[in-house]
């Protein structure tokens, strides 16, 4: 199956402060990106779906000011998490998938980056 | 409202065989499928099913019912290693997952 990487892998930051974390496609051009959220046991909640060039779309109860995603271009997506709390506090992770008209192709998820704000 | 079921936890021994059920209700369906969550690392993909019918990989098999919403994973001769969470999700008509709470499996020796 295709690549997707992460980075970071892991960050711990201060509450207040900003994290960016990127999403790459390695070796193919992702039409679409998804990011998630996951808490301790319990499953994948989709935040926003982002289309490259456009504006993502986020789910109810996601503020898209406070995480904001770019999608500049078919193998690059970033997801910053500004002024960070504990509460967001998570295992983020990105997926990525090539979707035309009505085929479909798999979602390629990164390895998620574990963010802890301390 | 969608809602994709699945049992909190079931738990087997090493070499048995153990089937894990899905129940869904969604808007449009354009597929179902399996993935496998180890602790602290992201989802792998096991399976997709889009038609009625069993599709066999290796020791993993899925298997779908459009018409009941139903859908089962079933691992044979089962190692160590698959001691894991198992995510059903659903592809609904805008092509959006919409994921299961997951299942998470206890091997034992």
């Amino acid at each position: 199956g295709a690549v997707v990487s992460q980075h970071p892998s892991w960050v711990i930051c201060k509450s207040g402060t900003s994290v960016k974390i990127e999403c790459r496609s390695l070796d193919f051009q992702a039409t679409t990106m998804f990011w998630y959220r996951q808490f301790p046991k319990q499953s994948l909640m989709l935040m926003a779906t982002s289309n490259e060039g456009s504006k993502a779309t986020y789910e109810q109860g996601v503020e898209k000011d406070k995480f904001l995603i770019n999608h500049a271009s078919l193998t690059l997506s970033t997801l910053t998490v500004t002024s960070a709390h504990p509460e967001d506090s998570s295992f983020y992770i990105c997926s990525a998938a090539s979707i035309s008209g009505s085929s479909y192709n798999e979602q390629f998820f990164g390895p998620g980056t574990r963010l802890t704000v301390l | 409202g969608q809602n994709i079921d699945q049992p909190t936890e079931m738990t087997a021994t090493e070499g048995a065989i153990v089937q894990i059920n899905c129940t869904y209700q969604t808007s449009g369906f354009n597929g179902l499928f399996w993935y496998q969550q180890h602790a602290g690392e992201a989802p792998t993909f096991l399976s997709y099913n889009v038609l009625d019918g069993l599709e066999e990989k290796g020791r993993f098999s899925s298997f779908l019912s459009r018409s009941k919403g139903y859908s089962y994973l079933l691992l044979k001769e089962l190692q160590m290693k698959d001691s894991a969470s198992y995510l059903c999700a659903v592809m609904d008509s805008n092509y959006q997952l919409i994921w299961g709470a997951g299942t998470k499996l206890i091997i034992k020796p």
